[in-house]
């Protein structure tokens, strides 16, 4: 298996514009999560899925933020508009589940917006 | 706000010496893991001790667990310049109904001079 795959691995945007990210998890992962990675913050769990299922978005900060998950294979989390705060690294993250086992990460997505 | 602390926050040994990163957590888990991050990359795991374990080993890894200090240390023996990272422990507050959900700290970034 390739791992966690993310997609862009950077994006440059300004400010307004729509943002999206992407990440197909490990086949057969029944968990995916999203986190935020910044040097004032550290890493913020944003959202997490349960067989497609959105569980707990309390980390996701604003209305601007929302994540999806269509399906098994595939997750978006879209920020509109963005903002210069927004800017930080993007990681996916999926894990076998249930509770107690590790989690695999993808490569993360650096955001930057200007 | 974050469940873990790590201790220090940077720590820089030579090769071969004993490298010793200490994390405390706030509420009760059912676990706790320890994930390495390379600059630039995703973080990947290393090793997941239970709340009702006290110690356990990997290779060259060796963490503790007190639940009642409500403290972890990750000890890596006889380290290497490629060991050079940073550290993050990560408290598992999951159900069994709802899955993982990992809280980090904000690591300890670890320099291993050879």
């Amino acid at each position: 298996d390739a791992g966690v795959i993310q997609s862009p691995r950077h994006e440059v945007t300004e400010m307004g514009q729509e943002v999206t990210l992407r990440c197909k998890p490990i086949s057969g992962h029944d968990y995916l999560f999203w986190y935020r990675q910044t040097m004032m913050r550290g890493l913020e769990l944003l959202i997490y899925f349960n067989n497609n299922v959105p569980i707990d978005d309390s980390g996701m900060p604003e209305d601007r933020f929302s994540a999806k998950m269509p399906n098994a294979s595939f997750s978006t989390l879209k920020i509109q508009p963005s903002e210069p705060r927004d800017s930080a690294v993007y990681f996916c993250a999926s894990s076998l589940g249930p509770w107690g086992t590790e989690a695999f990460f993808g490569q993360g997505t650096r955001l930057t917006v200007v | 706000s974050q469940q873990g602390e790590e201790d220090p926050q940077a720590l820089s040994i030579q090769e071969g010496e004993n490298a010793t990163m200490n994390c405390s957590y706030k509420t009760s888990i059912n676990n706790l893991q320890w994930y390495r991050q390379n600059s630039g990359r995703g973080l990947v795991h290393l090793i997941l001790i239970r709340s009702n374990e006290r110690e356990k080993h990997s290779g060259r890894l060796r963490v503790t667990l007190d639940t009642s200090k409500k403290s972890s240390s990750l000890l890596i023996t006889a380290s290497r310049a490629a060991d050079t990272a940073s550290y993050f422990c990560a408290t598992d507050t999951g159900r069994e109904t709802s899955g993982s959900r990992l809280t980090f700290g904000e690591g300890t970034q670890l320099t291993v001079n050879p």
